[in-house]
């Protein structure tokens, strides 16, 4: 057990629509990070939280995307007016300071 | 920018032949390197890190800094070994996880 919980587990949704994945380590932890994982490809870096400070976001994460983490807990991960190119698993993990990840189920999105 | 080949999508061994998943990187310094692991319907899990130079489920990896590699190897694979195999990188642990392709590896009865 890792730890992570994700929810929801899939959700579908049709293009435009917004959409919002939750992230919840089960103990507090520093970092908090998010991947995007699509079908033939290893996990891509989204961004990633110390504590409530995002730290780093990638330039897959476009204007439409946006991660919160309120008292450094639980973060969120929203996805405005979707696209079907944001059909993906989003992955949350928790992160140590030796760079290895714990990883949650993952959130799967269908956009249709 | 840090980069992780996985060169092969997929290897197909027969049970009890010796596995070797390829993992090459581009970074000039001194990385970190992880194997994740994800088996069938279940979560992505880290099985080894270079660091600890540990063998698990039987599986080492030695970092080669003049060949930049990373390779995967097993002497005798086993049916329960087939997953998703991902190569992955950082910089000190100061960095985000940089994770190749993946390599599919099929061990056949």
């Amino acid at each position: 057990d890792t730890g992570v919980s994700q929810n929801p587990r899939h959700k579908i949704t049709k293009r435009g629509q917004n959409v919002t994945f939750r992230c919840d380590p089960i103990s507090e932890h520093n970092r908090l990070y998010w991947y995007r994982q699509t079908l033939g490809q290893g996990p891509e870096f989204l961004t990633y939280f110390q504590n409530e400070a995002q730290l780093e976001k990638s330039r897959l994460l476009s204007d439409r995307f946006s991660a919160e983490r309120p008292k450094g807990s639980f973060s969120t991960l929203e996805i405005q007016r979707t696209e079907q190119g944001d059909s993906a698993m989003y992955l949350c993990a928790r992160g140590w300071d030796t760079g290895e990840l714990f990883f949650g189920e993952g959130s799967r999105l269908t956009v249709l | 920018a840090q980069r992780v080949t996985q060169p092969e999508k997929l290897l197909s061994v027969f049970k009890g032949a010796p596995v070797e998943l390829k993992c090459n990187y581009s970074y000039s310094g001194s990385p970190e390197l992880f194997w994740y692991v994800q088996y069938s319907r279940q979560r992505l899990q880290l099985l080894l890190r270079h660091i600890s130079r540990e063998s698990i489920k039987g599986f080492t990896a030695d970092l080669n800094k003049g060949e930049t590699s990373f390779h995967l190897k097993k002497p005798f694979a086993q049916e329960e070994d087939s997953a998703m195999y991902y190569c992955a990188l950082s910089i000190m642990g100061n960095t985000p996880l940089v994770f190749g392709k993946g390599t599919r590896l099929s061990v056949i009865a």
